[in-house]
């Protein structure tokens, strides 16, 4: 079946710009996740939706940071005025229903390039 | 603030070695602990999900082992080739935050 997909693969900004990353879930998967991996970090957490519930936003690094999920399933991660820390490459997972810690199913990432 | 704490960051070995890397986590209020490998350009994938003390897992040449009591987990690879090179991430789980808490991963390359 389909995997989490993500889009776009590759984007290059100038600093300043707005930019969208959307990601896909797996169908069904009620939770979904986004995390980034800054060169030389760990993967950071960002924000998670699970069902109806009010997001977890906790992770997310500054009020530029914003996301929404529409429908329970397509994601929008959203950053306005990109500024250079902001490269990164940007992770979205999934999970299905049932227990809490599931494995998460990933999407193969958005590489953000701010200049 | 939860840690988690892979090492080493990065090891190289020659095809047919066995290796092995360690994650460290906290020891309290403990649910779950993943494993995931990351191949460049590809998408992390699930190894092993780990709930119980003394739990060891295995998937082909890979095993995974856990101590929740003093909080670390052992990952080996058995006769690693070349194609085991990835970073393997792991993760605990938080239960008061719902989410995965990665260490920085261990890069592994295998050299044929």
């Amino acid at each position: 079946g389909a995997g989490v997909s993500q889009s776009p693969s590759n984007k290059v900004t100038e600093k300043g710009k707005d930019v969208e990353l959307r990601c896909d879930p797996i169908s069904g998967h009620t939770a979904l996740y986004w995390y980034r991996q800054s060169l030389g970090q760990g993967l950071e957490f960002l924000i998670y939706f699970q069902g109806n519930s009010a997001p977890d936003k906790s992770g997310l690094p500054s009020d530029r940071f914003s996301a929404e999920r529409t429908g329970g399933s397509v994601s929008t991660l959203t950053i306005q005025r990109t500024q250079q820390e902001d490269s990164a490459v940007y992770l979205c997972a999934s999970s299905p229903p049932g227990l809490a810690y599931n494995e998460q199913f990933f999407g193969p990432g958005t590489r953000l390039t701010v200049l | 603030i939860l840690n988690v704490e892979q090492s080493p960051q990065s090891l190289h070995v020659q095809e047919g070695d066995s290796t092995n890397f360690t994650c460290s986590f906290p020891s309290s209020n403990f649910y779950a602990l993943h494993w995931y490998r990351w191949e460049t350009a590809k998408s992390p994938e699930a190894l092993f999900v780990m709930t119980l003390n003394g739990d060891e897992k295995k998937k082909g040449r890979i095993s995974a082992t856990l101590n929740t009591k003093e909080g670390y987990s052992y990952l080996y690879i058995k006769g690693s080739q070349p194609e085991d090179s990835a970073t393997y991430l792991c993760a605990f789980y938080d239960n008061q935050g719902g989410k995965l808490i990665f260490g920085q991963g261990t890069e592994l390359s295998v050299k044929p």
